[in-house]
């Protein structure tokens, strides 16, 4: 069964701090892989997307890795903002079907 | 502005009487969606729709139907509501499938008592 798994589940860092939200995935065939900003009381939008050939993409100061031999995927937040509080969700699509399989999230809040 | 919408937004309901929840997107999106969000499962998916007309079940359907009649709307059906369905449902769209960024509605909170 397809899963993905992130961590940590919450997190709470100071304004300013960098920090490093993981996810891994074992899905396959493997087709992409979407991280998404989740704030409160809204519906998730998207912050990137990352296929097979990707390594490394950034939007602005979010930064996505994707090591597709070890199925992991890491969402970096540098230099955090009070705005950067909310839920990270990974989404992991494969090539075999139309459906997608969802993390459960990292809530992460940013205190200053 | 191109958006997805749902309504309502809130509802509390009882046990067995049904409900339908609506979602409307503008941006003549093929592929809509329906997921529940519950705390420590994530979001999970309901129905989805490849275009009008095409619907097929997600990881959840069970107690709930959809319709396809129109390209912009996608209801959610609930027949028999019951406690077990209380949740945070979003409505999504897209062009033609998942691959592409799924646009989210402001989600409604449904509680069945």
């Amino acid at each position: 069964k397809n899963q993905v798994e992130q961590s940590p589940q919450s997190l709470i860092i100071l304004e300013g701090k960098n920090c490093t939200l993981q996810c891994n995935y074992t899905v396959s065939p493997f087709s992409n892989l979407r991280w998404y900003k989740q704030d409160t009381g809204r519906g998730p939008v998207s912050l990137t997307i990352m296929t097979f050939s990707e390594n490394t993409k950034s939007n602005g100061r979010y930064t996505a890795t994707l090591d597709a031999d070890t199925k992991q995927s890491s969402l970096h937040i540098t230099a955090s903002q009070l705005s950067d509080s909310a839920s990270y969700i990974c989404v992991v699509r494969d090539n075999a079907g139309n459906m997608l399989t969802f993390g459960g999230g990292t809530r992460l809040m940013v205190k200053p | 502005e191109a958006q997805v919408t749902q309504n309502p937004r809130y509802l509390i309901t009882v046990t067995g009487k049904k409900l339908t929840v609506t979602c409307s997107q503008n941006m003549n999106h093929e592929y809509m969606s329906w997921y529940r969000q519950d705390p420590g499962l994530g979001l999970r998916q309901i129905y989805y729709s490849m275009n009008v007309e095409v619907t097929d079940k997600g990881d959840v359907p069970e107690g709930y139907k959809v319709s396809r009649k129109e390209k912009r709307n996608f209801p959610l059906i609930l027949e028999s509501p019951s406690p077990n369905q209380t949740s945070l449902y979003f409505c999504a769209s897209s062009w033609r499938n998942p691959y592409n960024e799924q646009f989210f509605g402001p989600g409604t909170r449904l509680t069945v008592l």
